[in-house]
């Protein structure tokens, strides 16, 4: 089965960049989404097909996909943000999940 | 503006059915280019995809879970529903109702969220 593989944490100083990786063979291949879950909630999509944001996403999340490694970069990260950042792909139709990246705000 | 609703019971006894239905509103479940979803997270741990459902009742089901659940669909109803069956503690979870969007360019990915129900299994 595919397996998506990210760091369990992330900490990022507040106005900074942060930036989060989803590691698989040839991820680069596929389409890559991101997806943003604070304490209680249900999870938010904020990045799908790469690059793509939703409506209401602010501009400072932004994602790239090549090779074996797709990233999610926040730039002038808040306090908000503060959160879990799960990336999923899709492979021999079924959903694949990464396990989950904790991102900190220092 | 798009809603799921998910409900059920939120305790099962251990080898018994786990019975979730998702009642959609704000659109038709008939939409074209969407599937319908069900996704679990085990309390503190991360997102397990459980299966989808078109309107036709064309489902995908995660193969690890394949033997023990059931997906449908009343359009009628604008519904779909969940059925785990032989639940073990390893089952308790939030569960999740999702729309799934990118189906025409192989980027399935849920879009819409339901707001979670806690199943919790327990004798």
């Amino acid at each position: 089965s595919y397996e998506l593989t990210q760091p369990p944490s992330v900490s990022v100083s507040p106005g900074q960049t942060g930036t989060i990786t989803c590691s698989a063979d040839k991820l680069g291949d596929r389409y890559a989404s991101w997806y943003q879950q604070k304490p209680g909630q249900s999870p938010v999509l904020v990045i799908y097909q790469d690059s793509k944001r939703p409506s209401g996403i602010p501009e400072r999340f932004s994602g790239s996909n090549s090779g074996n490694t797709a990233t999610l970069a926040i730039s002038g990260t808040q306090a908000l943000d503060e959160a879990d950042y799960f990336c999923q792909t899709w492979d021999s139709s079924t959903v694949v999940f990464g396990g989950g990246t904790k991102l900190t705000v220092l | 503006q798009l809603q799921l609703q998910g409900s059920g019971p939120g305790l099962v006894k251990p080898s018994e059915t786990l019975s979730l239905t998702c009642t959609v509103s704000g659109a038709s479940i008939r939409s074209s280019g969407y599937y319908w979803g069900w996704i679990r997270q085990p309390p503190g741990k991360g997102l397990e995809w459980i299966g989808n459902i078109y309107s036709s009742g064309d489902t995908y089901l995660n193969p690890s879970l394949k033997s023990r659940i059931t997906i449908s669909v009343d359009t009628s109803k604008n519904q779909f529903s969940l059925k785990l069956r032989s639940v073990t503690a390893a089952d308790t979870a939030v569960y999740y109702c999702t729309r799934h969007a990118g189906i025409y360019s192989s980027s399935w990915y849920p879009d819409y969220w339901g707001q979670g129900t806690l199943v919790t299994v327990s004798s």
